[in-house]
């Protein structure tokens, strides 16, 4: 079973930032959070990923909590593009046989 | 760079045939899996490779095998196709160490 839990769906307005919650309250010291997006039944695409400071790269930023138990990929400009299903995974670093779960789907709306 | 390539993406089997998905990376990527998805569902892994001569079970192995004879090619051969095996495959590699791993495009197989 995966070990995240995500909203099933979410919508956000084109040009605002889309804020994607992932509880993760089983997270092992040594894992990460890694997180990807499929584009409408494509291949799944890397995001970003973290251990315990937020990140940021040029598609998206992840705030993860200080106790760990959960996080937040922000996309701070959403575009129509944005537009697919985006997965939260917690695995370490040292195993990358990822475990996926049914992910949000991310609605940009114009 | 070409990336992850998978063939076919598109496949139309009937029960019991065998076939091999081809998954091939010009990336030198030591990893390699494979996964399948459900409709609605995420993607599950079936087989894994962490090098040439290497291969490891995943969740779901049953009725697939896998060979990793180069760095490159990473095939997953069904056995005997059942319906409960249409699915979406999707091939990924990366670099041991992580930590992006790069998917295919995916092959569309269904058992008929």
């Amino acid at each position: 079973d995966a070990k995240t839990t995500q909203p099933t769906s979410m919508d956000c307005a084109e040009g605002r930032a889309a804020n994607l919650p992932c509880n993760h309250s089983t997270i092992s010291g040594n894992e990460y959070v890694y997180w990807y997006r499929q584009i409408h039944s494509q291949g799944p695409q890397y995001i970003i990923h973290g251990l315990k400071n937020n990140e940021t790269n040029e598609m998206a930023s992840l705030i993860i909590t200080e106790d760990r138990k959960s996080s937040t990929l922000i996309l701070p400009h959403a575009t129509l593009r944005d537009t697919a299903v985006y997965y939260c995974i917690v695995s370490p670093d040292s195993n990358y046989q990822l475990i996926w779960g049914a992910g949000t789907k991310l609605i940009i709306k114009p | 760079n070409a990336g992850v390539t998978q063939t076919p993406k598109f496949q139309v089997l009937k029960t019991g045939q065998s076939m091999t998905l081809q998954c091939a990376q010009d990336m030198n990527h030591e990893y390699m899996s494979w996964y399948r998805q459900d409709p609605g569902m995420g993607l599950r892994l079936i087989h894994y490779s962490v090098g040439a001569g290497i291969t490891d079970q995943g969740e779901v192995p049953n009725g697939y095998n896998v060979s990793r004879s180069t760095t490159e090619d990473f095939p997953l051969r069904l056995l005997s196709a059942a319906p409960s095996q249409t699915s979406v495959y999707f091939c990924a590699s990366s670099f041991l160490q992580g930590p992006e791993a790069f998917f295919g495009q995916g092959t569309r197989l269904t058992v008929v």
